[in-house]
């Protein structure tokens, strides 16, 4: 247990649906990242946060995608209109610097599954 | 562009050595690496910084080689505990670019 939570663990959804996910960083990490992983693959960056500020967006981050971290503290992944394509294992990362570089710290992660 | 690891898959016998590696076609600055068990979420293991000295955890070390742009992962007297698959992530600004994942099977 990294000391990152994330909720739901599992979600399913109808196509067109729309979900939201919910990460709890640890709280004394300035940074928070998302990722998605699809089986087979490593994961795949999405956005990430520093403080409540959100610095970078992957250009895979379609508009139906929408992240917040309100307070820099937990933060909130909503997809809108969901697709098959969708479905995936979506994480998050809670980091701090140590050293020259973030070390990033992992939660179990939200599986979604759009039928 | 993500780094490219190799092999894609190593099966040992517990004992065994193997070492794992990370390539990059853009300039690396450093190299973190993380451990995937099945159903888990990646855990950190540790992270290389160009210029930087070889790193550990447990029995397992690394290296980077700037001229080779590349890292490389050694477990040493691998144990059953160390299966999973091995990603290696190179930051670019604030976001990171994993690789594919180096599958590692230890047997008994």
């Amino acid at each position: 247990d990294t000391g990152v939570s994330q909720n739901p663990r599992h979600k399913i959804t109808k196509r067109g649906q729309n979900v939201t996910f919910r990460c709890d960083p640890i709280s004394e990490h300035n940074r928070l990242y998302w990722y998605r992983q699809t089986l087979g693959q490593g994961p795949e960056f999405l956005t990430y946060f520093q403080n409540e500020a959100q610095l970078e967006k992957s250009r895979l981050l379609s508009d139906r995608f929408s992240a917040e971290r309100p307070k820099g503290s937990f933060s909130t992944l909503e997809i809108q209109r969901t697709e098959q394509g969708d479905s995936a294992m979506y994480l998050c990362a809670s980091g701090y610097r140590g050293g020259l570089s973030y070390e990033q710290y992992f939660g179990p992660g939200t599986r979604l599954t759009v039928t | 562009q993500q780094p490219v690891q190799s092999p894609q898959a190593v099966i040992l016998r517990e004992g065994e050595d193997a070492v794992i590696n990370c390539s990059s076609s853009k300039a690396l600055y450093s190299v973190h690496w993380y451990r995937q068990k099945h159903g888990e979420a990646p855990v950190f293991l540790m992270i290389l910084l160009k210029g930087g000295e070889q790193m550990r955890h447990e029995k397992i070390s690394a290296s980077f080689n700037e001229k080779k742009q590349q890292s490389s992962l050694y477990l040493t007297a691998s144990q059953l505990s160390y299966s999973g698959t091995y990603f290696c992530g190179s930051p670019s600004r604030g976001d990171m670019r994993f690789g594919a994942g180096t599958r590692l099977t230890v047997k008994p």
